[in-house]
């Protein structure tokens, strides 16, 4: 049971640049979200799925695409990265949407774009 | 912003309790308060959470006020390893789903 997984750990992009952070979850949870984290602040949602093939907006949703077409992944896109993006990415997940079985986190993405 | 209010920081000696306020005035009677804490910069990590009851688990204890306007976070013998910053957070509900808000939550620095 390797609860929430995401990859890479590390990553650094040039301005402009696009990529997908990864996120799989192997405990059959129904809600994934992504979180970011900047330098002494707290974390902001970014987007969030209640479910395959549904998803929302969070706080920040500006700059960050999502799909859910498994339930097991919830992956990330940055269309054009921008330093303002600069951050570590944290991807979520529970068995309900309540989060009162507690919300499972993975390690992290550390993303610097320069 | 964040609906909860939290000391920036904490001390504790080793062996001592820990408690974490946490103020949450405008919170709903649908709301549930919970507690996470995040170990350097690892991912967060659930501690417990509640709705208006006391509650109790292997890691801590959650003490809510009657008027649900105040909760506290008890670590009944911190360690060293309790060394971490310490979320409170109350879930609103919108467009017919929960999300959490944090905070910059409390950082507890454990004393040998």
């Amino acid at each position: 049971n390797a609860g929430v997984t995401q990859t890479p750990k590390f990553q650094v992009l040039k301005t402009g640049q696009s990529m997908t952070l990864q996120c799989a979850q192997d405990m059959n949870h129904e809600y994934m979200s992504w979180y970011r984290q900047d330098p002494g602040m707290g974390l902001r949602l970014i987007h969030y799925s209640v479910g395959a093939g549904i998803t929302d907006q969070g706080e920040v949703p500006n700059g960050y695409n999502v799909s859910r077409s498994t339930t097991e992944d919830f992956p990330l896109r940055l269309l054009s990265a921008a330093p303002s993006q600069t951050s570590v990415y944290f991807c979520a997940s529970s068995y309900s949407i309540t989060g009162n079985y507690g919300y499972t986190f993975g390690s992290g993405t550390r993303l610097t774009v320069v | 912003d964040a609906k909860t209010t939290q000391p920036p920081s904490m001390d504790c000696a080793e062996g001592r309790a820990a408690n974490l306020p946490c103020n949450h005035s405008t919170i709903s009677g649908n709301e549930y308060v919970y507690w996470y804490r995040q170990i350097h910069s690892q991912g967060p990590q659930y501690i417990i959470h509640g709705l208006k009851n006391n509650e109790t688990n292997e890691m801590a204890s959650l003490i809510i006020t009657e008027d649900r306007k105040s909760s506290t976070l008890i670590l009944p013998h911190a360690t060293l390893r309790d060394t971490a910053v310490y979320y409170c957070i109350v879930s609103p509900l919108e467009r017919g789903t929960y999300k959490y808000i944090f905070g910059t939550g409390t950082r507890l620095k454990v004393l040998a």
